[in-house]
């Protein structure tokens, strides 16, 4: 089945400067890359998503690319705030009304 | 609703004891799923429904884990037997489309 890793576990940066947070998975049929942000004892919320006709995704602040020759997909936040210190989770899924696998999250500390 | 419900929000359970996690998703939508969270892990997947069928149940982690839909819309996670390490959030999301799923708050068990 679908496998989804993701690096780094756990990102610090300053306030203002870009957090990058990058993604792969193993099966070449998942065609639906979205990112969720889950703040403490809250539920994960989407921020963002990329289906695979296309590279590249881009919302005010945050941006996602994807590679579907390498199996690749990442998540960048520009200008990072306080307020976008969470964990993110970024996952796939290979047809409509399947399941969507998870990948293990990255702990996003933005240090004022 | 306006978002995804879940009840109860907090359960402590005692070893042994039965539980039963209810969910009621975003009115009119198709598909729903359960996951399961550990403490600083992402979202494990346990079953997906679209309506009424339970069209996978790959995850669920033992015979002790039993879910349904019966009328297409609420459904119900049931746990029994409960053991230290059923201790997690039980997250429900629903989806309209087939790839955009939301998430309720969760439901977290404790197992003492």
């Amino acid at each position: 089945g679908e496998n989804v890793e993701q690096h780094p576990s756990t990102l610090s940066v300053q306030e203002g400067d870009s957090a990058v947070i990058k993604c792969t998975y193993s099966d070449s049929a998942s065609n639906y890359f979205p990112w969720y942000k889950q703040e403490l004892g809250k539920r994960p919320q989407l921020i963002i998503d990329i289906r695979s006709n296309v590279g590249e995704k881009k919302d005010q602040r945050i941006a996602v690319t994807l590679n579907k020759t390498a199996k690749h997909f990442s998540l960048h936040i520009t200008e990072t705030q306080p307020e976008d210190s969470a964990v993110y989770f970024c996952a796939a899924m290979k047809t409509s009304y399947d399941k969507v696998i998870f990948g293990p999250g990255t702990s996003l500390s933005v240090i004022p | 609703g306006a978002g995804v419900s879940q009840s109860p929000r907090y359960k402590v359970a005692k070893r042994g004891q039965d539980v039963a996690l209810r969910c009621d998703p975003i009115s009119g939508h198709v598909s729903l799923f359960w996951y399961q969270q550990a403490l600083g892990q992402g979202p494990e997947f346990l079953t997906y429904f679209q309506n009424e069928a339970q069209l996978d149940k790959s995850g669920l982690p033992s015979d002790r884990f039993f879910a349904e839909r019966p009328e297409g819309s609420v459904s119900t996670l049931k746990i029994q037997r409960t053991q230290q390490e059923d201790s997690a959030v039980y997250l429900c999301a629903s989806s309209l489309s087939g790839d955009t799923i939301y998430f309720g708050e969760g439901s977290w068990l404790t197992v003492v």
